[in-house]
């Protein structure tokens, strides 16, 4: 069974501050990590996709990285804004098919 | 089309009554995911499809959702005898290949709620 989770489940920073948080999956049979940002009233946004153990992706002040042996993967905001604020999404895939499997979330509120 | 379009945007139904929750993916795209997600919660899978084929509907909580997509396009979400429990948000995502690094792109949804 593949079961994702996310902390912290909430987080509140001041504008400028940088800020990360943990997604973990099973480390058997991974193939695929996302991460989505999800805005209020909006859909879920496709930020990072990431497969290798040790891969690295940036996207301006957000960053990802991926440890496939040990299961987790972080997301780091540098600077945080206030249009940073939104629910950060991560989902994995294994090996078995295409079922893609969500966290909770990580909902970031970032106040100026 | 632009983007992955959902509808109805809103649907209140009875409960006992049947509903049908449509997706459009973006042209061309070959995978289609229908999730459910809870207020607060990130998105729980219900099916997958890949062209016409339904590869996986491990996700359906019980035999009164049923999902097709008969041309490999649009896809329909059917749920029969609606209960107070079915109350959701109901999103498809779509994705242009069947490859499982290939990010989704999530339509607007259908809250769904069940009186």
């Amino acid at each position: 069974i593949l079961n994702v989770e996310q902390s912290p489940q909430s987080l509140h920073v001041q504008e400028g501050d940088s800020t990360n948080f943990t997604c973990s999956f099973p480390s058997s049979n991974f193939y695929a990590l996302h991460w989505y940002r999800w805005k209020t009233a909006k859909s879920p946004e496709a930020l990072f996709v990431m497969t290798l153990n040790g891969d690295e992706k940036k996207k301006g002040r957000i960053s990802a990285t991926l440890n496939t042996k040990e299961g987790y993967s972080y997301l780091y905001i540098k600077g945080s804004q206030p249009e940073d604020s939104a629910t950060y999404l991560c989902a994995a895939l294994n090996t078995g098919g295409f079922k893609t499997i969500f966290g909770a979330g990580t909902r970031l509120f970032v106040k100026a | 089309g632009a983007g992955v379009s959902q509808s109805p945007r809103y649907k209140v139904t009875k409960r006992g009554q049947d509903v049908a929750l449509r997706c459009d993916p973006i042209s061309g795209h070959v995978s289609l995911y229908w999730y459910r997600q809870a207020l607060g919660q990130g998105p729980e899978f219900l099916t997958y499809f890949n062209y016409e084929a339904q590869q996986d509907k491990s996700g359906l909580p019980n035999d009164r959702f049923s999902a097709e997509r008969p041309e490999g396009s649009i896809s329909t979400l059917t749920i029969q005898r609606t209960e107070q429990r079915d109350s959701a948000m109901y999103r498809c995502a779509s994705s242009p290949r069947q490859v499982r690094s290939e990010k989704l792109f999530f339509g607007s949804g259908t809250q769904l709620s069940v009186l």
